[in-house]
């Protein structure tokens, strides 16, 4: 049991370059969210998704797409960096309506050039 | 969106001090969790509360649930270089589907 994985661990881009940020699960959690954390600001919901083929806006969505094919993956999408996405980017997932325990992943820091 | 405002920022603290830390928002919350992460890692639940005016323990944790629904309080007793890490509070939406987390309080403890 792998728990959630991302990928990559680190990623350095050049503004205006594209890249997709892996997650998956492997606990059959319904619900699937990505976060970016930035410093003093504490974790800020991007996007998340309630099951397959069902994704929704969090907080902060602009800059980033996300898609829900499979119960196990969520990728986020980053259509055109910026410099103002550096940050540390956190996928969660849990069972629906038990968003309270959500089970982090590792995280993976990006950083915009 | 919502703020949740913890206080301090900041700690440095002797190993066997108790630790006292609060978040404060601005709106009602009818769940208050507590997270602590380590150095690259993900947070990690450590206590959730479900009912204003609880207080619950996990070790030599223990949070609170504001009677006004709009804090919570965490204390961390005789702490050890292990309590090493950013706490986060945080609290979902009415939906449950999307979650504030606080800015954070950052703890070092001094061997």
């Amino acid at each position: 049991n792998a728990g959630v994985t991302q990928t990559p661990k680190f990623q350095v881009l050049k503004t205006g370059q594209s890249m997709t940020l892996q997650c998956a699960q492997d606990m059959n959690h319904e619900y699937m969210s990505w976060y970016r954390q930035d410093p003093g600001m504490g974790l800020r919901l991007i996007h998340y998704s309630v099951g397959a083929g069902i994704t929704d806006q969090g907080e902060v969505p602009n800059g980033y797409n996300v898609s829900r094919s499979t119960t196990e993956d969520f990728p986020l999408r980053l259509l055109s960096a910026a410099p103002s996405q550096t940050s540390v980017y956190f996928c969660a997932s849990s069972y629906l309506g038990q968003g309270q325990t959500q089970y982090f992943g590792p995280g993976t820091r990006l950083l915009v050039l | 969106g919502q703020q949740l405002n913890q206080s301090p920022q900041s700690m440095f603290i002797q190993e066997g001090e108790d630790v006292s830390m609060n978040c404060t928002s601005s709106s009602i919350f009818n769940t208050w969790l507590w997270y602590k992460q380590e150095p690259g890692e993900g947070p990690v639940l450590l206590i959730a509360l479900y009912k204003a005016g609880e207080l619950t323990s996990n070790g030599r944790l223990t949070a609170q649930f504001g009677i006004t629904r709009k804090d919570s309080f965490l204390n961390i007793s005789a702490s050890i270089p292990s309590d090493v890490g950013i706490y986060f509070c945080a609290g979902p939406t009415n939906t449950g589907n999307q979650f504030y987390f606080g800015t954070g309080t950052s703890l070092t403890v001094i061997p």
